[in-house]
């Protein structure tokens, strides 16, 4: 099974609006990324943060890493129609080969 | 600086057959891990490459086998197609030095098996 799951599953938002993405995972972790794929492309990296980081920002990107409760969220500000896309958390094992574990996505649609 | 790049971008196969995809890696980096995405689903790790060898595997059969060449590029081989197989295959490179935890992605080879 996959180590990540985003909640919710799709989100509809007006432009210019705020989007939320959460992602819980299961096991201990060095570090969570959140990747974007437009429309069954490739996968872009958007942003990582380390386990002894609670938060991080990038440009309109805000992430919060809680490893307590083995969780994560993304927030998106001022949201673009092109910000229009699946979004995914990835974990690496801590321990663990050198290779991620995806979620099953978070489908954002931002209606222009 | 040449990003991933994967080979075919589409293919139809019927099952039972046999199928390899080919992936550039990233100028510079020497690590290259196979994903298969399934629709509506995130990527699943295949297997990765490091120095031609195979440097960890997923929770995937055997007749799924990979290759790796001295330069860093790699090949996804699959036996036996079943409908199940199915997906997006995604290779994406790293470098094994300086290694941020980033992945660069190619754009995948979307496989029909049918």
């Amino acid at each position: 099974s996959q180590q990540g799951e985003e909640d919710p599953q799709a989100l509809s938002i007006q432009e210019g609006e705020n989007a939320t993405m959460n992602c819980s995972y299961k096991t201990s972790i060095n570090n969570l990324q959140w990747y974007r794929q437009n429309s069954g492309r490739g996968l872009v990296h958007l942003i990582l943060i380390r386990s002894n980081e609670r938060e991080k920002h990038s440009g309109r990107l805000r992430v919060t890493l809680d490893t307590s409760k083995k969780s994560s969220s993304l927030l998106i500000t001022a949201s673009r129609a092109a910000d229009t896309a699946s979004y995914f958390c990835a974990t690496d094992a801590r321990g663990g080969a050198n290779n991620l574990f995806f979620g099953t996505g978070t489908r954002l649609t931002v209606i222009p | 600086e040449t990003g991933v790049t994967q080979s075919p971008t589409h293919l139809i196969k019927t099952r039972g057959q046999q199928v390899t995809l080919r992936c550039s890696s990233q100028s510079g980096h020497n690590t290259v891990s196979w994903y298969q995405q399934a629709l509506g689903q995130g990527p699943q790790f295949i297997f990765q490459y490091y120095r031609e060898e195979e440097n960890g595997r997923g929770n995937f059969p055997p007749r799924f086998s990979g290759l790796q060449f001295p330069n860093y590029s790699s090949e996804l081989n699959v036996n036996a197609l079943e409908l199940d197989d199915s997906a997006l295959y995604l290779c994406a490179s790293s470098p094994r030095d300086r290694n941020t935890g980033e992945l660069f992605f190619g754009e995948g080879s979307r496989l029909t098996v049918l």
